[in-house]
């Protein structure tokens, strides 16, 4: 079962603008990772963010982690053509191995 | 170095047919993950091999599927009697060691059961 809800299930923008993605989950986790997708074939993994840390930056990637409220976001700042792709968040729980993904949100940036 | 290889990309099989998935994990890799991704599905897990043995088989969806994994390296996902609901793209993924937490994805068998 998806563990997992992302929000929006599609966005699209501007190249240049930037993009929020968010993710919501529903059990206690050690980690929450974002994964992205181009044309349906291999994930390509973006970031990971531990169940005690609250923000983290990587290159024009930005996720934030609220445990509280058990939901993540990913914003991507000016965004790029290359940037379309779905993008998919996933989390690993205490003692667990396996990743539980999110229904990820199909990101397209218009040139 | 290389990363994680699947074969074959593309799978068409008539339904009541085995088929089998083959994952060549990244070198070194000891840990090892089966997902499937389906319309309406989204990602699931399948299975998890550590080294040759599997603590968690918890996603197989129904005693049609097994996996196996021979030397600590290449596993192969079998569907025996394939049935048109099998029809997906099979991702493994591996990972460092147990407790690695990222996992590094090849690009997919996309099988069709028609």
């Amino acid at each position: 079962s998806q563990q997992g809800e992302e929000d929006p299930q599609a966005l699209s923008i501007q190249e240049g603008e930037n993009a929020t993605m968010n993710c919501s989950y529903k059990t206690s986790i050690n980690n929450l990772q974002w994964y992205r997708q181009n044309s349906g074939r291999g994930l390509v993994h973006l970031i990971l963010i531990r169940s005690n840390e609250r923000e983290k930056h990587s290159g024009r990637l930005r996720v934030t982690l609220d445990t509280s409220k058990k939901s993540s976001s990913l914003l991507i700042t000016a965004s790029r053509a290359a940037d379309t792709a779905s993008y998919f968040c996933a989390t690993r729980s205490q003692g667990a191995q396996k990743l539980v993904f999110g229904q990820g949100t199909r990101l397209t940036i218009n040139p | 170095g290389a990363g994680v290889s699947q074969s074959p990309s593309n799978k068409v099989t008539e339904k009541g047919k085995d088929v089998e998935l083959r994952c060549d994990p990244i070198s070194g890799h000891t840990a090892l993950y089966w997902y499937r991704q389906s319309l309406g599905q989204g990602l699931e897990f399948l299975i998890y091999f550590q080294g040759n043995s599997a603590p968690d088989k918890s996603g197989l969806p129904s005693d049609r599927f097994s996996a196996e994994r021979t030397g600590g390296s290449v596993s192969t996902l079998t569907i025996q009697r394939t049935q048109q609901e099998d029809s997906a793209v099979y991702l493994c993924a591996s990972s460092s060691e147990t407790g690695q937490e990222t996992q590094y994805f090849g690009p997919g068998t996309r099988l069709l059961v028609l």
